[in-house]
């Protein structure tokens, strides 16, 4: 059973970089294409982005222009950099694999989420 | 403001069975046949229930089912249950460039 763990700090400043990453568990990275998806407290889900295996990526515009995702084959890993930081980026950020290997856009795998606050 | 349009609430009584609806565009659910459903349980992480518009992953209940008709899909529960309480929420496939979109979300509640 694949399984997917977001790790990272659970408080950021405000102006700063929101670093996470995903370990994925009991299957491959390879052939899959990787998201992350944030929800802020009370509000609903909204996809970030995704990378592919080989690395290439697609992003939420309203994020692209401070959003960054890579995948680390060898450690089974993807990561998020999210810069510039607001209040308005605090929430709780999921890390998912899509179901497909052809980006069908349907989430099979969730990881537990982690809380990021953002907050001097 | 979500992409795809949801309406905020739907309650049914336990054993009823009850429809949410989620409204796209040409771009979205009418352009693709990739429309999915998430359960997400109060505290818990989304769970996928309907995937390619209506097939079940393993393990969900035949009590779920979903459909599409245009630019609209749907997701009905039956035989509703207090353990169907929680928030769904649709999310369709859009295209190579914006990849998905996903709705604001439905609280579902057990009278």
């Amino acid at each position: 059973q694949v399984q997917l763990q977001e790790s990272g700090p659970g408080l950021v400043k405000p102006s700063e970089t929101l670093s996470l990453t995903c370990t994925v568990s009991g299957g491959s990275i390879s052939h899959y294409y990787w998201s992350w998806i944030r929800q802020p407290p009370g509000k609903a889900l909204e996809w970030m982005g995704y990378v592919y295996y080989s690395g290439s990526t697609n992003y939420n515009p309203s994020l692209k222009s401070r959003l960054t995702i890579s995948v680390d084959v060898s450690k089974n890993q993807f990561s998020l950099k999210l810069r510039s930081v607001t209040a308005a980026d605090t929430a709780v950020y999921y890390c998912a694999r899509e179901g497909d290997f052809y980006g069908s856009g349907w989430f099979q795998y969730w990881g537990r989420g982690t809380l990021v606050n953002v907050s001097s | 403001q979500s992409a795809l349009t949801q309406p905020r609430s739907v309650s049914g009584s336990s054993g009823q069975s009850v429809t949410i609806s989620c409204t796209g565009t040409n771009s979205d659910i009418g352009g693709y046949n990739y429309v999915s459903w998430y359960q997400q349980l109060p505290g818990e992480a989304p769970k996928l229930i309907i995937f390619d518009v209506n097939k079940r992953p393993s393990g969900v209940p035949d009590r779920f089912s979903g459909s599409k008709s245009g630019n609209t899909a749907s997701l009905t529960i039956s035989g509703l249950q207090a353990d169907d309480e929680g928030d769904y929420y649709c999310c369709s496939f859009a295209g190579s460039h914006t990849h998905v979109v996903i709705g604001g979300g439905t609280k579902v509640t057990v009278l």
